[in-house]
């Protein structure tokens, strides 16, 4: 069963460094994600990707944060300069319209850790 | 904007007992899907059964299945003959129906525990 997967498991970097967090969606979505989960807490919505533009953003996407599809079939999240409130398991997700099976599906997480 | 409600952070439950889950939700939207999802320690976030808004049927999977009210925006998730991988948090999210493109906003989970 197709699946996304998410590079690396586990990220450790000094706070100011700039972290790529990698995603491949379900080839044939159309409709990505990154959520972003404190360790403790809820799940929260960061961004949503459609068309190779943003189509929405939370509060906590600021300047420090983007997102691309570089080559068809990667999606990265980047973090320019990390806190250490940035330290936190980030999930990518796919979708794709199913004719009432629409689903988001999750990665597996990156989990960041800023130090 | 939405909000979704898990009001019983924790539970626990003996093994092969019937565990319900409370989720409660507020939108001015007619129509949404709503969704259990299960991260195990790994925090992998699994999804465990989703329902249709338009749908008056509750949606069942294997042990699983919901009990949803939509006059009283209640989602609640039943889990029978329970099993100890079910040991896990549970979220239940809440996304708009709108041809995709739309986010999931999450409950803030419930821990269930299931004792051998």
């Amino acid at each position: 069963e197709p699946e996304v997967t998410q590079t690396p498991s586990h990220q450790v970097t000094q706070m100011g460094q700039e972290v790529i967090l990698r995603c491949v969606p379900i080839s044939n979505h159309l409709y990505f994600y990154w959520y972003r989960q404190i360790l403790g807490q809820k799940v929260e919505f960061l961004v949503s990707f459609y068309n190779n533009e943003i189509s929405e953003k939370s509060e906590i996407f600021d300047d420090q944060f983007s997102v691309e599809r570089p080559d068809g079939s990667n999606f990265t999240l980047k973090i320019r300069s990390t806190k250490l409130e940035d330290s936190a398991m980030y999930f990518c997700a796919s979708f794709v319209l199913a004719g009432g099976s629409d689903t988001q599906y999750f990665g597996p997480g990156t989990r960041l850790t800023v130090l | 904007a939405q909000t979704v409600t898990q009001s019983q952070p924790e539970m626990s439950v003996q093994e092969a007992e019937t565990v319900t889950l409370s989720c409660t939700y507020d939108t001015s939207e007619s129509n949404y899907y709503l969704f259990w999802y299960k991260q195990p320690p790994s925090r992998q976030m699994i999804l465990v059964i989703r329902q249709e808004a338009y749908k008056q049927q509750n949606a069942t999977e294997n042990r699983f299945s919901v009990n949803f009210q939509k006059a009283a925006k209640s989602f609640s998730l039943k889990i029978s003959d329970s099993q100890l991988g079910d040991t896990a948090m549970y979220f239940c999210a809440f996304m708009k129906s709108n041809f995709g493109n739309e986010k999931l906003t999450f409950g803030t989970g419930t821990r269930l525990t299931i004792i051998p």
